[in-house]
């Protein structure tokens, strides 16, 4: 069965403050793993798909990097607007079937 | 502008009612999701469809039912035999199954 784990679960910056969030995964090949952003009451919003260790995006203050066990989230410089909820999500390569994990609850404070 | 509508932002259910959740693309996606989500706990697949007239459970199906008669249309209907309703469902769309997810803003549904 995919597992996903995220941690920290909460995790509470200064404004400039950068820092990683983590995510293990298991699953029976890999198709793809993604990041989304979530903030309260709204539903996820898309940010990154990885698809092979060793690949790398970026999107601003945001940059994601994969290896074949973990995926991680570097946020560099956080703004209070990077406050939300940022979720992991695998999928393997022989269903259809995407496994979140349950996210890390990021606070930014001025 | 495209993208995903789900309706309503609130709804509430009373024992043994059913209530359909209604969502709509205007993507032109042919893969449509939806998940549930609950404190503490990732998102979970309810049903799922990869095209009009199909569809396929979930990890979390029992107590819930799906039709897809249009290509736009996806909507969830929770049945009094759901006996934990109350969560944050969530509708996605994907160009093609297996694509990254495009979220509505979800339906809080609460039990009266």
């Amino acid at each position: 069965e995919d597992q996903v784990t995220q941690s920290p679960e909460a995790l509470r910056l200064q404004e400039g403050e950068s820092s990683s969030l983590n995510c293990s995964y298991t699953v029976s090949g890999l198709r793809g793993l993604f990041w989304y952003r979530q903030d309260p009451g709204k539903g996820p919003e898309f940010l990154f798909t990885l698809y092979s260790a060793g690949e790398e995006k970026e999107k601003e203050r945001l940059k994601a990097t994969l290896t074949k066990k973990e995926s991680f989230l570097h946020i560099t410089a956080p703004k209070p607007e990077d406050s939300a909820t940022y979720l992991c999500a695998v999928q393997a390569l022989t269903y259809q079937k995407v496994t979140f994990g349950t996210g890390t609850k990021l606070q930014v404070i001025p | 502008d495209g993208g995903i509508t789900q309706s309503p932002k609130y709804l509430f259910r009373k024992e043994g009612q059913n209530v359909t959740l209604s969502c709509e693309q205007n993507l032109n996606h042919d893969a449509m999701y939806w998940y549930r989500q609950d404190p503490g706990q990732g998102l979970r697949l309810i049903y799922y469809s990869q095209i009009v007239n199909d569809f396929q459970k979930g990890d979390i199906a029992e107590g819930y039912s799906v039709s897809r008669e249009k290509k736009e249309s996806f909507p969830l209907t929770v049945t009094s035999a759901q006996k934990n309703p109350t969560a944050f469902y969530l509708c996605a769309s994907s160009l093609r199954s297996g694509e990254k997810l495009f979220f509505g803003s979800g339906t809080q549904l609460s039990v009266l």
